[in-house]
């Protein structure tokens, strides 16, 4: 798994509410990036970052910040949670190869 | 647009049965087509990278081609341990930094 780990790996919220999911890696990769997954639309990029204190927007990025302090650790904060951001939240880095991505675990976040 | 698409949707196939999986694409310029494995509960995990028509890259029983306007993914004599949802994606040459994922296909093999 590249050493990336994802903190929670499962959390139940309240619509409202805002939400930090935390990325970690090991290995001192430059590019990290957030995903989410729903069935029908398939991983979607969220955000990512080229750097500490570099980051910029992916496809969905409405109602989503993130942060890079930083190297090894990459921030994902829902504002104020809606149901409609109910998914798997997936974090990545860019390995060896130019364009070749690892993924961690996942996060499953419910808002109810 | 650019844009990835995935065919078929499941394929259930007998173990020893091989067959292909489709990937197609309409891109302005790619920079690479990947192809990912992913297993329930799990993040995908990279297979391949190609980066122009008439590559192919092989590990185990799966090789990846690529044509100008599709990629496949041929699985010869499937086992069981092959079931997963294997997913296509492209990084366009108008960002560097972004990779764009299809919807997947979901392969289950029976014994």
């Amino acid at each position: 798994d590249a050493g990336i780990t994802q903190s929670p790996r499962h959390k139940v919220t309240e619509t409202g509410t805002p939400v930090t999911l935390r990325c970690h890696q090991t290995e001192n990769h430059r590019y990290m990036y957030w995903y989410r997954q729903d069935p029908g639309h398939g991983l979607r990029l969220i955000h990512y970052s080229y750097g500490v204190k570099d980051t910029d927007k992916g496809e969905v990025s409405d109602g989503y910040s993130v942060s890079r302090s930083k190297t090894e650790d990459f921030l994902l904060t829902l504002e104020s949670a809606t149901s409609s951001q109910t998914s798997v939240y997936f974090c990545a880095i860019r390995g060896q190869g130019p364009y070749e991505q690892y993924f961690g675990p996942g996060t499953r976040l419910t808002v109810t | 647009e650019d844009q990835v698409t995935q065919s078929p949707e499941a394929l259930r196939l007998q173990e020893g049965e091989s067959s292909s999986l489709n990937c197609s694409y309409t891109v302005s310029g790619l920079r690479g087509l990947f192809w990912y494995r992913q297993d329930p509960g799990k993040g995908p995990e990279f297979l391949f990278t190609l980066y122009s028509a008439g590559e192919e890259k092989e590990k185990e029983r799966l090789k990846a081609t690529l044509t100008k306007k599709e990629s496949f993914l041929h699985i010869t004599a499937p086992k069981p341990e092959d079931s997963a949802t294997y997913l296509c994606a492209y990084s366009p040459k108008t960002s560097y930094d972004k990779v764009i994922f299809g919807p997947g296909t979901s392969l289950s093999v029976i014994p």
